[in-house]
């Protein structure tokens, strides 16, 4: 099975702050790789899918990248509505697999 | 609008059977791929498997496959998870999606206790 390394697991962050997000993909995935947003009480949100593209709906200060296995999740200017769990998923090969999650909070 | 509406969730002893039930709707059913994801207490998210659009297909976690079957129908717009032999592990927020989940229901909660 494909391993997601997400890191960090906690981030502390100031409202107007920019963050990163990594996962690390421990074989080939291209660009299959989606990032999900879940606040408290609700269903996870597509984000971001292809590494780099943005979901319908998702505000311009989110972006994706991709530097070889590592994949980033970067959010520009945090918001406080921005504070959730963020998750990466892998669906280049079966079984998919998940990133272990990233708690976004306010420091 | 798109719409999945899980049910069938609640408290079930270990080893005992359980089938969810997930209605689609704001869509055409029979176009996409779906599947399910569980999502447990600790927040650890788990890909169970997917299932083609015409139902003639599916994929599972390896560790899942001989416990779990997901089921399709189309006329209904309904999509299931066959759970057999339910353990304490098991418990979990279960989640229906569309194709990579691009939607997400709402999530039905199945705790596994005795």
């Amino acid at each position: 099975d494909i391993q997601m390394t997400q890191s960090p697991s906690s981030l502390p962050a100031s409202l107007g702050d920019r963050v990163t997000i990594t996962c690390r993909a421990s074989q080939d995935i291209g660009n299959y790789l989606r990032w999900f947003q879940q606040k408290p009480g609700k269903s996870p949100r597509l984000m971001i899918y292809g590494a780099t593209n943005l979901a319908a709906g998702v505000p311009s200060r989110f972006s994706g990248s991709r530097s070889g296995s590592d994949y980033s999740l970067t959010i520009n200017s945090l918001e406080s509505e921005d504070m959730a769990i963020y998750y990466c998923l892998q669906h280049n090969e079966y079984p998919l697999t998940f990133g272990s999650g990233t708690k976004l909070e306010i420091k | 609008e798109v719409q999945l509406v899980e049910s069938g969730g609640g408290l079930v002893q270990p080893g005992a059977s359980l089938k969810l039930s997930c209605v689609a709707s704001g869509f055409t059913f029979s176009d996409y791929w779906m599947s399910w994801v569980r999502q447990t207490p600790g927040k650890t998210m788990e890909w169970i498997g997917d299932i083609k659009y015409d139902g003639s297909y599916t994929n599972y976690a390896p560790s899942l496959k001989n416990r779990f079957t997901i089921s399709r129908d189309n006329a209904k717009s309904t999509l299931y998870l066959q759970m057999s032999n339910v353990r304490s592990e098991d418990t979990a927020t279960y989640y229906c999606t569309r194709a990579r989940m691009d939607y997400w229901g709402q999530g039905v909660m199945v705790t596994v206790s005795s």
